[in-house]
């Protein structure tokens, strides 16, 4: 069966360095997410992605964030200058988007800022 | 705003007991998709259940199955014949039908225990 995979499964990194967190969709999905989920809280959106831009950004997708599809397979999450909150889960999600909206998870890229 | 609301942070059942988990959902939308994900300790993200809100039939997956009242905005999920393998975290979600985004907004989980 398909599946969404990220990369690294576990990144550590000091404040202030970049970081950029991979994730290959489901190869038929159109729609693509990024959410995002400090330990013990709930998931929450961070970006949709669609035909090659943004769809919808939340208020934690400041500009220190950004996604880009860089070829037909792969869906990057770049953080500029990470901060000590920026550690969590970083989930990345797919759907078709052809009706049929329920959302294809990853299992989840753990960063630990320092 | 859509907003999505679990009362119980943490829940207990015994093994083969029958167990109802609560989400309430405040939305304008009259068509919208509400889900319930599983999340064990390896912290992967499951799909349970899936009910479109156009269907007035509950869904249902096996052990698992919603109780849908629309009216009421309250999508409830029952796990029947309960197994240690469903101890998890469970978080509903809700989704706008037809956006450009149709982006999950998550409740804040409720912890299942699934006692021996």
């Amino acid at each position: 069966e398909p599946e969404v995979t990220q990369t690294p499964s576990h990144q550590v990194t000091q404040m202030g360095q970049e970081v950029i967190l991979r994730c290959v969709p489901i190869s038929n999905h159109l729609y693509f997410y990024w959410y995002r989920q400090i330990l013990g809280q709930k998931v929450e959106f961070l970006v949709s992605f669609y035909n090659n831009e943004i769809s919808e950004k939340s208020e934690i997708f400041d500009d220190q964030f950004s996604v880009e599809r860089p070829d037909g397979s792969n869906f990057t999450l770049k953080i500029r200058s990470t901060k000590l909150e920026d550690s969590a889960m970083y989930f990345c999600a797919s759907t078709t988007g052809d009706g049929i909206y329920e959302q294809y998870f990853g299992p989840g890229t753990r960063l630990t800022v320092t | 705003a859509q907003t999505v609301t679990q009362s119980q942070p943490e829940m207990s059942v015994q093994e083969a007991e029958t167990v109802t988990l609560s989400c309430t959902y405040d939305t304008s939308e009259s068509d919208y998709y509400l889900f319930w994900y599983k999340q064990p300790p390896s912290r992967q993200m499951i799909l349970v259940i899936r009910q479109e809100a156009y269907k007035q039939q509950n869904a249902t997956e096996n052990r698992f199955s919603v109780n849908f009242q629309k009216a009421a905005k309250s999508f409830s999920l029952k796990i029947s014949d309960s197994q240690l393998g469903d101890a998890a975290m469970y978080f509903c979600a809700y989704s706008n039908y037809g956006g450009a985004t149709n982006k999950l907004i998550f409740g804040t989980g409720t912890l299942l225990a699934v006692q021996p």
